[in-house]
């Protein structure tokens, strides 16, 4: 079955620091990848997606690439501020099925300090 | 821009009791979800809907119903709270595909003594 699998937290970093925050996955089919944030008391919101392989999704400075090779989808940003602080979620929706669910990972606690 | 909405937000339920939860979305789309959030178990599936009418069960469909009468509002209900279903409810709604993203509601908090 399909499963995702994201590094575990919680992961601390000084403002301006460099982020990577590592997804791999394993899917049936030519799975979409995403990042959800989840921001304290909030729901999921959607952050950025790729839609296949080599695919490069970016938003708000974050960025991930689709790498089917290594069935890695691994979140980066350059540069990051306290206002980053919240639950990234890698997840994938897999081509193999008909009710397009997404399959989560357990997610990542990033707290940013200043 | 309502997107998703959940009612209510927090709820304490005594084992035994039964309530509804309700997730309605006005962007309309076809499939809708129930998802649980449990601390490092990120989020799972209960059941979902690919259209009115029609439901499925998902992941952790045990001790749960649902019922998706309108196309817009999809109704999830416990019919006798158990301790177990302590938990963070999220709604969420997309078109159909696999590339499309699914627009999630700000939860549902629910705790069970």
């Amino acid at each position: 079955g399909d499963s995702v699998t994201q590094m575990e937290g919680p992961v601390t970093l000084s403002e301006e620091a460099f982020l990577t925050i590592n997804c791999t996955y394993t899917a049936t089919g030519y799975p979409s990848l995403f990042w959800y944030v989840q921001y304290p008391g909030e729901g999921l919101q959607l952050l950025l997606k790729a839609t296949k392989a080599d695919d490069k999704g970016s938003n708000k400075g974050f960025e991930a690439t689709y790498r089917k090779e290594t069935t890695s989808f691994h979140l980066e940003k350059g540069s990051v501020q306290v206002s980053d602080s919240a639950v990234y979620f890698c997840a994938l929706s897999s081509s193999g099925g008909s009710n397009y669910k997404l399959t989560f990972g357990k997610g990542t606690l990033l707290t940013v300090n200043p | 821009n309502a997107g998703v909405t959940q009612t209510p937000k927090f709820r304490v339920l005594k084992t035994g009791q039964s309530m509804t939860l309700l997730c309605a979305q006005d962007m309309n789309h076809e499939y809708m979800y129930w998802y649980r959030q449990d601390p490092g178990m990120g989020l799972r599936l209960i059941h979902y809907s690919v259209g009115e009418g029609t439901t499925a069960k998902g992941e952790v469909p045990d001790g749960y119903n649902v019922s998706r009468l309108k196309k817009q509002n999809f109704l999830l209900g416990l019919e006798s709270a158990a301790p177990s279903q302590t938990s963070v409810y999220f709604c969420a709604s997309s078109y159909p595909g696999y590339n499309q993203p699914q627009h999630f509601g700000d939860g549902t908090r629910l705790s069970i003594l």
